[in-house]
């Protein structure tokens, strides 16, 4: 039962401090997302990749998140530093192309104090 | 700017009722997704609609597309409490108005459905 993970699903931090959560997706699929979920904004979208390259990273605040695919089964998205308006649960999503229904990790449930 | 609007953003029914949520989008599109997300878990996906007049069935959930009318249906026939959750509809975000794809979505806001008995 091929499955979208992430680490860690939890994660508390305090203010200022570099949080990374990876993802790792679907063997074979060569598209990968990133959104954060919050009550006030709903779904986002950050940034999202096809074979490692990143292809729209329009949605994320520039000065202090990154997103990168080091390899084909591993992204990563990186806060720094981070801010209390950044908690959030952050979803990674993978497909097997652009135009191809997304699977969707656990999530990870940030908390910045 | 592509905008998705789904209505009602909260339903409140009884078990046995059917009902039907609407998902309405602002700009050519045809393609058109469908997820459930429990509450504290991931989104899971119900229905992907590819084309104008496509209708897809699933249990108790029938999801359909208009592409003319830039509008999506999710009916929930005779409604259970597990079907109790959020639904989300997502829009693909074509290049230009005459279709293809940029390969992303643009999420509904939700509507939370609860059962009750």
């Amino acid at each position: 039962d091929a499955r979208v993970t992430q680490t860690p699903r939890d994660k508390v931090t305090e203010m200022g401090q570099e949080v990374t959560m990876r993802c790792q997706p679907i063997l074979g699929h060569n598209t990968v997302f990133w959104y954060r979920q919050t009550m006030m904004q709903g779904l986002e979208l950050l940034a999202y990749f096809r074979n490692r390259a990143p292809l729209d990273d329009s949605g994320m605040p520039k000065d202090r998140f990154s997103a990168e695919m080091p390899d084909a089964t591993l992204a990563t998205l990186k806060i720094q530093p981070s801010e209390p308006r950044d908690s959030a649960v952050y979803f990674c999503a993978s497909a097997r192309g652009i135009t191809y229904e997304q699977y969707f990790g656990p999530g990870t449930r940030l908390t910045v104090t | 700017e592509l905008k998705v609007e789904q209505n009602p953003l909260f339903l409140s029914m009884q078990e046995g009722k059917n009902y039907t949520i609407y998902c309405n989008y602002s700009t050519t599109s045809d393609r058109l997704y469908w997820y459930r997300q429990d509450p504290g878990k991931s989104l899971e996906s119900l229905f992907v609609l590819l084309s104008n007049g496509a209708v897809k069935q699933e249990g108790r959930l029938m999801a359909s597309l208009d592409t003319k009318a830039r509008l999506s249906t999710l009916h929930i026939t005779a409604a259970v409490h597990d079907l109790s959750a959020t639904y989300f509809c997502a829009v693909d975000i074509p290049y230009t108005n005459y279709g293809g794809s940029q390969g992303n979505l643009i999420f509904g806001k939700g509507t939370k459905l609860s059962v009750k008995p």
